[in-house]
């Protein structure tokens, strides 16, 4: 499996800033995913980050509030903009490496708090 | 649309003891892959298993084995001499084949505690 690092590991926020989740894989991905894991809850699946284009969201999330970027096949940053308490969640990217198929590994997540 | 059911919420054992955990799911395709994850209290998602529709073989790794039936559509996850280090969030996962990839659908997780 790859090494997944995410920055920060932690952080909290006042309201109406943004944040820049960083994740990082020390071996060529083919691809690279964002989830939200709220409070006490299960994932869901923000976007899957392309490289060199536009990431593809899931319904409910939009790019305005979670612009992506993917500029190579090791790296990614997920934006939480304009936030709100309701975006304190645990965020992770996750990443499936070719020889793997699609097996989909899991950053160690970043724990945001909104205040 | 593509559905994972984790019925139980939260399970507590005594250390030694074996437990279940259930997982049943809902999909339309014929060909899927199906997950186990582990998320220990520092938060980190921990891959178990992976298991293709294909393939109906139980698996047995260590203490821990997987039985999947697709006449019930479970995969269910059981922990033999359970211990304390078990103690974390359990998540099934079922995938789904899009054009940007291969999407997981998660199920809401089962809490499992063991006490010493």
């Amino acid at each position: 499996s790859a090494v997944i690092s995410q920055k920060p590991s932690r952080d909290i926020c006042q309201r109406g800033t943004s944040l820049t989740i960083q994740c990082q894989v020390d071996s060529q991905v083919t691809m690279m995913f964002w989830y939200r894991q709220q409070p006490g809850q299960s994932l869901t699946l923000i976007a899957t980050a392309n490289q060199g284009s536009e990431a593809t969201y899931e319904s409910g999330f939009v790019i305005d509030k979670f612009p992506i970027s993917r500029p190579n096949l090791t790296f990614s940053t997920l934006t939480v903009s304009n936030m709100s308490p309701e975006d304190s969640s645990i965020y992770l990217c996750s990443v499936v490496m070719a020889v793997s198929y699609n097996e989909q590994f899991f950053g160690p997540g970043t724990r945001l708090t909104v205040l | 649309a593509q559905k994972v059911t984790q019925a139980q919420t939260e399970i507590s054992v005594v250390e030694k003891e074996d437990v279940t955990l259930d997982c049943v799911y809902e999909t339309r395709d014929t060909t899927y892959y199906l997950f186990w994850y582990k998320q220990p209290p520092s938060g980190e998602l921990v891959f178990l298993i992976r298991r293709n529709s294909f393939d109906e073989q139980n698996e047995i790794s260590g203490r821990y084995s997987w039985n999947f039936q697709k006449s019930t559509s479970s995969f269910n996850f059981t922990i033999t001499a359970s211990q304390v280090v078990d103690s974390a969030v359990y998540f099934c996962a079922l995938s789904e084949k899009k054009s940007s990839g291969d999407k997981l659908t998660f199920g809401t997780g089962t809490r499992l505690a063991v006490r010493p």
